[in-house]
């Protein structure tokens, strides 16, 4: 599709459990970035990725939250050791190079720390 | 960092009439300040945004000031629709192109 993707959709997982979450960007947008969504809460920033630059991790809430991106493209949101406080739905946005400008958001993975 | 706080959380208002959200930011070397509106299940889309060059910006009913000696930008909203009914979302961003999002408005557009 043209638009941003993501997937899980949903991710329902037990307290301890490792989680990944993917994003696939819209193809050309060099800017990636990941936002988590919780009831009341806006939009939370955790990462940025522009090009082949060092990603602005300054988000990220904890050590057990880390983020790749692969080739330029692909985005993984891997969280360790899952917490009942993890429960949101993350976002990805991608955004083309040059400055900040329009981001597109794919519709989210709603986790689920039960 | 850059910290951006919006108010009001909730706003009602009747079909037809106006709608206002107001946001201020903290970081004055911000120059970028989008609007995104998100429906439910959705994620944000950007409905209007403005740079610190110009102080407005009009998009048919919509239109967004700055004031950057405030560091206060506000979204406005005439002639409102049920389908506007959604969470909008004001964000602000600077030098290092990381967008900092407030916390969100929902609007009510009551018949």
């Amino acid at each position: 599709g043209a638009g941003v993707s993501q997937s899980p959709s949903n991710k329902v997982t037990e307290k301890g459990k490792d989680v990944e979450l993917r994003c696939d960007p819209i193809s050309g947008h060099t800017a990636l970035y990941w936002y988590r969504q919780s009831l009341g809460q806006g939009l939370e920033f955790l990462i940025y990725f522009q090009g082949n630059s060092a990603p602005d991790k300054s988000g990220l809430p904890s050590d057990r939250f880390s983020a790749e991106r692969t080739g330029g493209s692909v985005s993984t949101l891997t969280i360790q050791r899952t917490q009942q406080e993890d429960s949101a739905v993350y976002l990805c946005a991608s955004s083309l190079a040059g400055g900040p400008g329009e981001l597109f958001f794919g519709e989210g993975s709603r986790l689920t720390v039960l | 960092g850059e910290n951006v706080e919006q108010h009001p959380s909730t706003l009602s208002v009747q079909e037809g009439d106006s709608a206002v959200i107001k946001c201020t930011y903290s970081d004055s070397a911000s120059n970028y300040f989008p609007w995104y509106k998100q429906e439910l299940g959705k994620g944000p889309q950007l409905i209007i945004d403005i740079r610190s060059n110009v102080g407005e910006k009009k998009d048919q009913r919509i239109a967004v000031t700055l004031n950057k000696t405030a560091k206060h930008f506000s979204l406005h909203i005439t002639e409102t629709q049920p389908e506007d009914s959604a969470v909008y979302f004001c964000a602000a961003s600077g030098w290092d192109d990381k967008i900092i999002f407030g916390k969100g408005t929902r609007l009510h557009i009551l018949p």
